[in-house]
C-alpha cells in the first residue's frame, strides 16, 4: 500500500515564530502530487499548498513552504510568522498522475499560542 | 466565492437504521468525491464520480452503502442499514476534472450511529 505518514501527532507554536510540520510517502512512481491540506475546528478543509514531484523548486505560498526532498521521500510544510489563525488539523496527502486518489496521512493538530 | 454545500451537517440515528447524505458540488466541477475521515484519521476516498459515471468505488462497502449522481450534478451518498463503526464525518469534494486539479472539500455531515 501507499502510506503517508505524518509522525507528529500534535505540536505547538507561538505566535509569529516558526514551525515545521513532518511527512514521508510511499509510492513506486517517479511523478505524482503532494499537497497540504488545513481543517480548522468545525470548518471545512481547504488547500494550503501543492508540489508536483517533478519540479526541483520547492513551492511557497506567503508564509507557507515546503521542503521536498524527493530521494527521501520526505515533504515537510514550514509555517512563518504562525498566527492564531494557523491553529487547524493539517494532513499531507499524495495523489498519483491522472485520477488517482488522494492518500492522507493521519493528520496533526497544531496549537498556536499567543 | 462558489462553495461546496453538504447536508445535513449533523445527523445522529439508530444502529439498523437508513441514513442519507447530500452534497451539490461547485458549479461545473465534473468530478464528484465522498470521503470518510473517522475521527483522529486522515479522509479515505469511497466513491469518486466523474459526471455520473463511477471512477473508483473499491473503498466503498457495497453490501450497506450506495452512491449515486444520476444527472451528474449533485450527489447522494446512502447507508442502510447503519453500523456503529460508520460514525464518522462524510465529506464531499469536487475539482473541475480528475487531472490533478485542487479539491474543495465541503463542510462535512458528522454521523453518529447510537
Amino acid at each position: 500500500a501507499q502510506t503517508v505518514t505524518q509522525s507528529q501527532p500534535e505540536m505547538s507554536v507561538q505566535e509569529a515564530e516558526t514551525v515545521t510540520l513532518s511527512c514521508t510517502y510511499d509510492t513506486s512512481e517517479s511523478d505524482y502530487y503532494l499537497f497540504w491540506y488545513k481543517q480548522p475546528p468545525s470548518r471545512q478543509m481547504i488547500l494550503v499548498i501543492r508540489q508536483e514531484a517533478y519540479k526541483q523548486q520547492n513551492a511557497t505560498e506567503n508564509r507557507f513552504s515546503v521542503n521536498f526532498q524527493k530521494a527521501a521521500k520526505s515533504f515537510s510544510l514550514k509555517i512563518s510568522d504562525s498566527q492564531l489563525g494557523d491553529a487547524a488539523m493539517y494532513f499531507c496527502a499524495r495523489q498519483g498522475i491522472g485520477s488517482e486518489k488522494l492518500v492522507f496521512g493521519k493528520g496533526m493538530k497544531l496549537t498556536v499560542n499567543p | 466565492e462558489a462553495e461546496v454545500a453538504q447536508s445535513p451537517r449533523y445527523k445522529i440515528t439508530e444502529k439498523s437504521q437508513a441514513v442519507a447524505f447530500w452534497c451539490d458540488p461547485i458549479s461545473g466541477h465534473a468530478t464528484l468525491y465522498w470521503y470518510r475521515q473517522i475521527l483522529g484519521q486522515g479522509p479515505e476516498l469511497l466513491v469518486q464520480f466523474q459526471d455520473e459515471s463511477v471512477v473508483d468505488d473499491s473503498q466503498l462497502p457495497k453490501d450497506r452503502f450506495s452512491a449515486e449522481r444520476l444527472k451528474g450534478v449533485d450527489s447522494t451518498l446512502k447507508i442502510q442499514p447503519a453500523e456503529l463503526g460508520d460514525s464518522a464525518m462524510y465529506l464531499c469534494a469536487s475539482s473541475l476534472t480528475d487531472s490533478n486539479y485542487e479539491q474543495y472539500f465541503g463542510p462535512g455531515t458528522r454521523l453518529t450511529v447510537t
